[in-house]
């Protein structure tokens, strides 16, 4: 039961452009979601999050976007850079449950 | 504080074997969370324990997974027998959350590559 889903396995940007990476949840209990950024070898590491009483959160090049009616959130990278690819993991929680979209890999070309 | 840590880094057993994961959460993180990352479902939530108690283990896949949290340091989860298909990367994570709130972040530790041969 794929509760959260991330249905864009990769993508590719150029440098300096925008990077927006998609995710839909179905459980209308979810509270507060999360961006997860991993490269190999290591554990995913948090990258940002929203309440589910806003619509937008930003950070740096960072924001994220959540559609509560569309049950969909989205972040976006701008201007994306090289360091930025890595696979991205959208997460969402209700209380102590946190549960994780399959991944999209972000690669940034030069 | 060093950060949630697993061991070990890289695990190689045969098919049958009894094989055994650890972690030690952060100090003072009441919640501990394993995963497993395969390429068909990215990051898929095994069992989360809060205050050492099991809270949901619905996504432990069979019989041969067993998780214990014996104390607010450490964690095991163990499958016996081990099966080609158990081979993953399996993910420890904790965090901090009061009564009643909502989890918000998580720390993950690096991870235990398992191949089961």
């Amino acid at each position: 039961d794929q509760q959260v889903k991330q249905n864009s396995p990769s993508l590719s940007v150029q440098e300096g452009r925008i990077s927006i990476l998609n995710c839909d949840y179905t459980n209308s209990m979810f509270d507060y979601f999360l961006w997860y950024k991993k490269y190999p070898a290591e554990g995913p590491t948090f990258l940002i999050s929203i309440s589910s009483i806003k619509d937008k959160n930003e950070d740096g090049r960072f924001t994220v976007f959540l559609n509560k009616s569309a049950k969909h959130l989205s972040l976006h990278i701008v201007p994306s850079q090289p360091g930025d690819s890595a696979v991205y993991f959208c997460a969402a929680s209700a209380g102590n449950d946190m549960r994780f979209g399959a991944g999209t890999r972000l690669t940034v070309k030069p | 504080d060093a950060g949630v840590i697993q061991s070990p880094r890289h695990e190689v057993t045969e098919m049958g074997q009894e094989v055994t994961l650890r972690c030690k959460p952060i100090s003072g993180h009441n919640s501990l969370f394993w995963y497993r990352q395969t390429m068909m479902r990215g990051l898929e939530l095994l069992i989360y324990f809060n205050n050492n108690v099991p809270i949901d283990d619905s996504g432990m896949p069979e019989d041969r997974f067993s998780a214990k949290m014996p104390n607010a340091s450490f964690s095991t989860l163990k499958i016996q027998p081990s099966e080609p298909r158990d081979s993953a990367v399996y993910f420890c994570a904790s965090s901090f959350e009061a009564t009643g709130g909502t989890l918000t972040e998580a720390f993950f530790g690096q991870g235990t590559r398992l191949t089961v041969v």
